[in-house]
């Protein structure tokens, strides 16, 4: 079965750096996501990108992040200035019409 | 009104046992409601999706009744074995599968041998 390749599977970086976390989706779907889940919690939707601008954002998802897909394969979550906070795993997922897939996650501790 | 609550939030049962995990919402232009099962540090992985407009959908061991007018959805894990220890979440879209999915809260599901 097709799946979402996301990388690196753990980063850690200093407060205050940037960080790209990188995903490559499913190829012939269209919608992309971006999740979050804070350790023992829930997922929660952080953007959401369709026809390569953002169809949606959460109030998590604030100056510090950006999306990109950069080459019509890859799916960029950039993180400008790394807070503690924002020390989670991070999913992307990718859907067609039908289904919605999830990559095995970035874990992205903040130090 | 976009939240969707999940119970219990833990739940041991036995092998070979029924487990049985409850979700709740209160949006009615949700249309679309999976259920995903994660293992620890991998993603949720799709189980299996209801629309609305039916009130029970099977895969193999694994069944989702839906009651509409309640705004109630439900997986039942029929003959639950150890394998199935996991984190279960519901969730709940509108436009179907091709917008944001809003998550319940998760069960841990321990299936004792």
């Amino acid at each position: 079965e097709p799946e979402v390749t996301q990388t690196p599977s753990h980063q850690v970086t200093q407060m205050g750096q940037e960080v790209i976390l990188r995903c490559v989706p499913i190829s012939n779907h269209l919608y992309f996501y971006w999740y979050r889940q804070i350790l023992g919690q829930k997922v929660e939707f952080l953007v959401s990108f369709y026809n390569n601008e953002i169809s949606e954002k959460s109030e998590i998802f604030d100056d510090q992040f950006s999306v990109e897909r950069p080459d019509g394969s890859n799916f960029t979550l950039k993180i400008r200035s790394t807070k503690l906070e924002d020390s989670a795993m991070y999913f992307c997922a990718s859907s067609g019409e039908v289904k919605a897939f999830f990559g095995q996650g970035t874990r992205l501790t903040v130090v | 009104q976009q939240q969707v609550k999940q119970s219990p939030q833990s739940l041991i049962v036995q092998k070979g046992g029924i487990s049985i995990i409850n979700c709740a919402y209160e949006n009615t232009a949700f249309d679309y409601f999976p259920w995903y099962q994660q293992f620890p540090g991998k993603g949720p992985a799709l189980l299996i999706a209801i629309r609305p407009d039916v009130s029970e959908k099977k895969e193999g061991r694994f069944t989702i009744s839906f009651n509409k007018s309640a705004k109630q959805f439900s997986l039942h894990i029929m003959d639950s074995q150890p394998g199935d220890s996991a984190t279960y979440f519901c969730a709940a879209s509108m436009d179907g599968a091709t917008n944001k999915l809003i998550f319940g809260t998760g069960t841990l599901l321990a299936v004792q041998p």
